[in-house]
């Protein structure tokens, strides 16, 4: 079975510090897929990365930045010089291969990030 | 393109009502699904449909149907709805299992 955890409840911080957020996983298969999506206070669910269990470089895109660690099965995310604009929940999630059993996304509990003025 | 819609946006029912949640995607996926979010909580898959004309039951199915009308839309039944399926429900598309899933802006359900 499938599993996402995403320890961190809630963090907190200034305008401009920087924040991580973990995800560690937990799959039988090799071939997988992570992803993480943002949920702003309005609600929607807006997708941000995709990431395949045979790359393992990191990736930047902008402010965000993602490390992903096959070794400790992690797939965390970095938002530098966080704004106000970056408060929400952040979702990481965990499908297995593709086919039939691709279309079981498996979601972490999430992270709260308020980031204040 | 919309994307990915869901109707109604808000929905209040009593205990034991019946009603159906619809979904339309217009981005020629093949995959169409369903989920739950409670508070505090990820998304749990409810129904999932692979392709047209396919169903299949996720994490929790109990208490729900679903139709897959055609390769556009996909619904969710509640047959008696109870108190425990206040919840917020996301319908959402992919190209196939593995891929990307797109989520329509959500239906906020309460049952009384």
């Amino acid at each position: 079975a499938q599993k996402v955890t995403q320890a961190q409840t809630e963090i907190s911080v200034v305008e401009k510090e920087d924040v991580t957020l973990d995800c560690v996983y937990e799959t039988r298969d090799t071939t997988y897929y992570l992803f993480w999506y943002k949920q702003p206070p309005s609600g929607e669910l807006v997708f941000l990365i995709r990431r395949n269990s045979f790359d393992e470089q990191n990736e930047i895109s902008g402010r965000y930045s993602w490390n992903f660690q096959k070794s400790t099965s992690s797939f965390n995310f970095t938002i530098t010089a966080s704004q106000v604009v970056d408060s929400a929940v952040y979702f990481c999630a965990l499908s297995e291969a593709r086919g039939a059993a691709g279309n079981k996304l498996t979601f972490g509990g999430g992270t709260r990030v308020l980031v204040k003025p | 393109n919309a994307g990915v819609t869901q109707t109604p946006k808000f929905q209040v029912l009593k205990t034991g009502q019946s009603m159906t949640l619809q979904c339309a995607q217009d981005m020629n996926h093949n995959s169409m699904y369903w989920y739950r979010q409670d508070p505090g909580m990820g998304l749990r898959l409810i129904y999932y449909s692979a392709s047209e004309g396919t169903t299949d039951k996720g994490e929790v199915p109990n208490g729900y149907n679903v139709s897959r009308l055609n390769k556009r839309e996909f619904s969710l039944r509640l047959e008696s709805a109870a108190p425990s399926q206040t919840s917020v429900y996301f319908c959402a598309s992919s190209v196939g299992g593995g891929y990307t899933q797109y989520f329509g802006p959500g239906t906020r359900l309460t049952v009384l």
